[in-house]
């Protein structure tokens, strides 16, 4: 039981276009929701998270979508430079619960 | 944030032995938590480390498998016991700085290959 999805594995984005990554959840008692990145051989690092009481955050060049009508939030990255090549990890948790459920992660690559 | 160190950051083990992985943290922290990313998967979360406790396991996984200890509130152990190359991972910690946020902070992973 997958709740949460990437459904695309890969992105390939040109350097200064927008990057978009998707994310889909099952779960109706998620109430925050995060991203991760993670470059190989290191641990995930902790991108920008939003509330279910908002639809959206901003921080720099990430804005993070969520429709909650739709289960579905987005990863928004303007301008996309070269060192945000990484995969993406969704994640979703509930009620200040601690588990994170995490998406199968998309890799994102940006071209020059 | 927080500097998490793991220990070691790769091995190769034979099938039938147990390797022990150290997640070491720059401050105290309460909460400590155990991930796996099997090849080409997500991470899925092991169990939950809280100091003076036992740990909390998710469905599918098993203390005797996984034994997992709490020292302190800067220290954790996981042991992949009696290892087949299905346990071919990287595992994780992570730690939650009890902030209110539900952000967690990861360790840079033990990718273990088991021939």
């Amino acid at each position: 039981d997958q709740q949460v999805k990437q459904n695309s594995p890969s992105l390939s984005v040109q350097e200064g276009r927008i990057s978009i990554l998707n994310c889909d959840y099952t779960n109706s008692m998620f109430d925050y929701f995060l991203w991760y990145k993670k470059y190989p051989a290191e641990g995930p690092t902790f991108l920008i998270s939003i509330s279910s009481i908002k639809d959206k955050n901003e921080d720099g060049r990430f804005t993070v979508f969520l429709n909650k009508s739709a289960k579905h939030l987005s990863l928004h990255i303007v301008p996309s430079q070269p060192g945000d090549s990484a995969v993406y990890f969704c994640a979703s948790t509930s009620g200040g619960a601690q588990k994170l459920v995490f998406g199968q992660g998309t890799r994102l690559t940006i071209n020059p | 944030s927080a500097v998490i160190s793991q220990k070691p950051s790769r091995d190769i083990c034979q099938r039938g032995t147990s390797l022990t992985i150290q997640c070491q943290v720059d401050s105290q922290v309460t909460m400590m938590f155990w991930y796996r990313q099997q090849p080409g998967q997500s991470l899925t979360l092991i169990a939950t480390a809280n100091q003076g406790s036992e740990a909390t396991y998710e469905s599918g996984f098993v203390i005797d498998k996984f034994p997992i200890s709490r020292p302190n509130l800067t220290f954790s152990t996981l042991t992949v016991s009696n290892m087949s190359p299905e346990d071919s991972s990287i595992y994780l910690c992570s730690v939650d700085l009890n902030r209110g946020y539900n952000e967690q902070f990861f360790g840079p992973g033990t990718r273990l290959t088991v021939l």
